[in-house]
C-alpha cells in the first residue's frame, strides 16, 4: 500500500516553517525521506528506523511514530534551496520485503 | 567517489521497440534497485538485485526484465514498448539491499515512447 502524504503542495516564504506528513495503513519498520528537484534524481535526506526516533539534518528533522504508523518531516526557517518535491518511502512488514513504496509527494515552493 | 551512474540520459523509442538501460552502482555497493517514475508521481519499484540474484519484483508485466553482472552493474530491459512506458527510470544502489539502509539514486534515464 502506498503511503499517503499531506499536504499535496505548500507555498512558503523564506524563513517560514513547514510540516509534511506521511502515513501508512501497514506496520512500518522504516521511513525514508527524499527531496527531488525538477528534472533531477531524488536526493536522500534521512532514514528513520523502528523505535519512534527523531532525527535532525541541519534545519530539517523528522519523527517516526510506529504506533500511529506515520512520520513527519519538519523544515524550519525555510530557504529557497528547500524548494522541490518531498517523497516519503516506506517498507512494509514481513520477511523479504525489500522494496520501498513511495508516496505521491509533497511539492514545496519557497518564495522570497 | 563517483555516485550511481546511468546511461543513456535520454532515449526516444517507438511503440513495439525494445530498450536497454544501464546502471553502475556506487563502488562497494552490491545491490541495485530499479524504479519507474511517471510525471507527477513517486518512484515505483520494479526490481531489486543483490549479488546477481533477483530479490524482489514489483507489479510490472513480464515485458520488464533485468539482470545484474559480476561487477554489480545492472541492466533493465523493456520489450514491446508501450506509450505508457514513457517515464524516468531510476536506479538506486545500496550496500546490501536492506530497506533499512540508505538507497542512493542515480540521475535516471528519461525514456520517451512515441
Amino acid at each position: 500500500q502506498q503511503p499517503v502524504q499531506s499536504p499535496q503542495a505548500v507555498i512558503l516564504r523564506e524563513g517560514e516553517d513547514a510540516v509534511i506528513n506521511c502515513s501508512s495503513s501497514k506496520a512500518l519498520y522504516s521511513v525514508h525521506w527524499y527531496r527531488q528537484k525538477h528534472g533531477e534524481a531524488p536526493v536522500f535526506l534521512m532514514i528513520l528506523l523502528k523505535g519512534g526516533e527523531q532525527k535532525g539534518h541541519d534545519k530539517i528533522s523528522a519523527s517516526f511514530n510506529e504506533k500511529k504508523q506515520q512520520s513527519s518531516l519538519y523544515l524550519t526557517a525555510s530557504q529557497l534551496s528547500y524548494s522541490g518535491t518531498y517523497f516519503c518511502g516506506t517498507e512494509g512488514s514481513g520477511a523479504g520485503s525489500y522494496q520501498l513504496t513511495f508516496g505521491k509527494g509533497t511539492k514545496l515552493s519557497v518564495i522570497p | 567517489d563517483a555516485g550511481v551512474t546511468q546511461s543513456p540520459t535520454h532515449l526516444i523509442k517507438t511503440r513495439g521497440q525494445q530498450v536497454t538501460l544501464r546502471c553502475s552502482p556506487i563502488s562497494g555497493h552490491k545491490s541495485v534497485s530499479w524504479y519507474q517514475q511517471v510525471l507527477g508521481q513517486g518512484p515505483q519499484f520494479i526490481f531489486q538485485y543483490y549479488e546477481k540474484e533477483e530479490r524482489g519484483r514489483g507489479n510490472f508485466p513480464d515485458r520488464f526484465s533485468a539482470r545484474q553482472f559480476p561487477n554489480y552493474s545492472s541492466e533493465l530491459n523493456v520489450n514491446a514498448l508501450l506509450l505508457g512506458d514513457s517515464a524516468l527510470y531510476l536506479c538506486a544502489s545500496s550496500l546490501f539491499g536492506s530497506v533499512q539502509e540508505t538507497q542512493y539514486f542515480g540521475p535516471g534515464t528519461r525514456l520517451l515512447v512515441l
